[in-house]
C-alpha cells in the first residue's frame, strides 16, 4: 500500500543553517505529494505541494522537487529561521482513489537563535 | 473567507462515554475528510465525504465509530462508549473536490479518562 517515510527528529539547527528534511514515498500511480506544517498551538498548514514528476513545489523560502526515480520529496531551505520552528509533515494523495492524505510521522523543526 | 472549523477544541470524556466532534467545511467545499493524530504521529484517514456521501469509511477503528453530513454541508463524527485509545486530536479538512488542496481545521483534542 501506500506509505510516507520521513526522517526522525528532531533536527535542531542555529539560525541561518541549511535544512534538509527527507521524505521517501511508496504510492501505485502518480500522487500528488505535500508538504505540511504545523506551527505550536496551531492546526495544520499546507507548506507547498508538487503534482507531478520533476515538479518543485516552493514557499516561505521553501522548496522541494518531486523525484519519481528516487521516490522522493525532500524539504530544503537555505537559511532558516527561529520562527521555522514546527512540526514538519511529508504526505501523498493517490488522485486515482479518494484523494486521502498519507502522512508521514512527522519531523520537529528546532531552529536557536 | 472563513476557515474550516472545529468544535468543541477540546473535550474530556470518561470512559464509556459518547461524544460527538463537529466540522464546519469552507463553503463550498464538496470534499470533506477525518482525520486522527495521536499524540506525535501524522494524522491518519478517517473517512470521506463527497456532498452528503460517505464514499471511504475504510479508515473508521472499529463499529464505535460514526460520521455523517446529511446535508452536505456540516459533518459530526460520533464516538460511542469512549475507550482510553480513542483519545487523540480528530482533524477535519475540506477541499473543492477531492483532487484539490485539503484545509484542515485546528483540531478537536479528546482526552478519555
Amino acid at each position: 500500500g501506500n506509505s510516507v517515510t520521513q526522517m526522525e527528529g528532531p533536527v535542531t539547527l542555529s539560525e541561518e543553517a541549511f535544512l534538509t528534511i527527507n521524505c521517501t514515498y511508496t504510492a501505485t500511480g502518480y500522487p500528488s505529494l505535500f508538504w505540511y506544517v504545523q506551527y505550536p498551538g496551531e492546526g495544520l498548514q499546507l507548506l507547498l505541494k508538487a503534482t507531478k514528476a520533476d515538479d518543485k513545489g516552493s514557499n516561505k523560502g521553501f522548496e522541494a522537487t518531486y523525484r519519481k526515480e528516487t521516490t522522493s520529496f525532500h524539504l530544503e531551505k537555505g537559511s532558516v529561521q527561529v520562527s521555522d520552528s514546527a512540526v514538519y509533515f511529508c504526505a501523498l494523495s493517490d488522485r486515482s482513489n479518494t484523494g486521502k492524505l498519507i502522512f508521514g510521522q512527522g519531523t520537529t523543526l528546532q531552529v536557536k537563535p | 473567507g472563513a476557515g474550516v472549523s472545529q468544535s468543541p477544541r477540546y473535550k474530556v470524556a470518561k470512559r464509556g462515554q459518547d461524544v460527538a466532534l463537529r466540522c464546519d467545511p469552507i463553503s463550498g467545499h464538496v470534499s470533506l475528510f477525518w482525520y486522527q493524530q495521536a499524540l506525535g504521529q501524522g494524522p491518519e484517514f478517517l473517512t470521506y465525504f463527497q456532498n452528503e456521501a460517505q464514499l471511504d469509511k475504510s479508515g473508521l477503528p472499529s463499529d464505535r465509530f460514526f460520521a455523517e453530513r446529511p446535508e452536505g454541508s456540516v459533518s459530526t463524527l460520533k464516538i460511542q462508549r469512549t475507550q482510553q485509545e480513542d483519545s487523540a486530536v480528530y482533524l477535519c479538512a475540506s477541499s473543492f473536490d477531492s483532487v484539490e488542496t485539503q484545509y484542515f481545521g485546528p483540531g478537536t483534542r479528546l482526552l478519555v479518562l
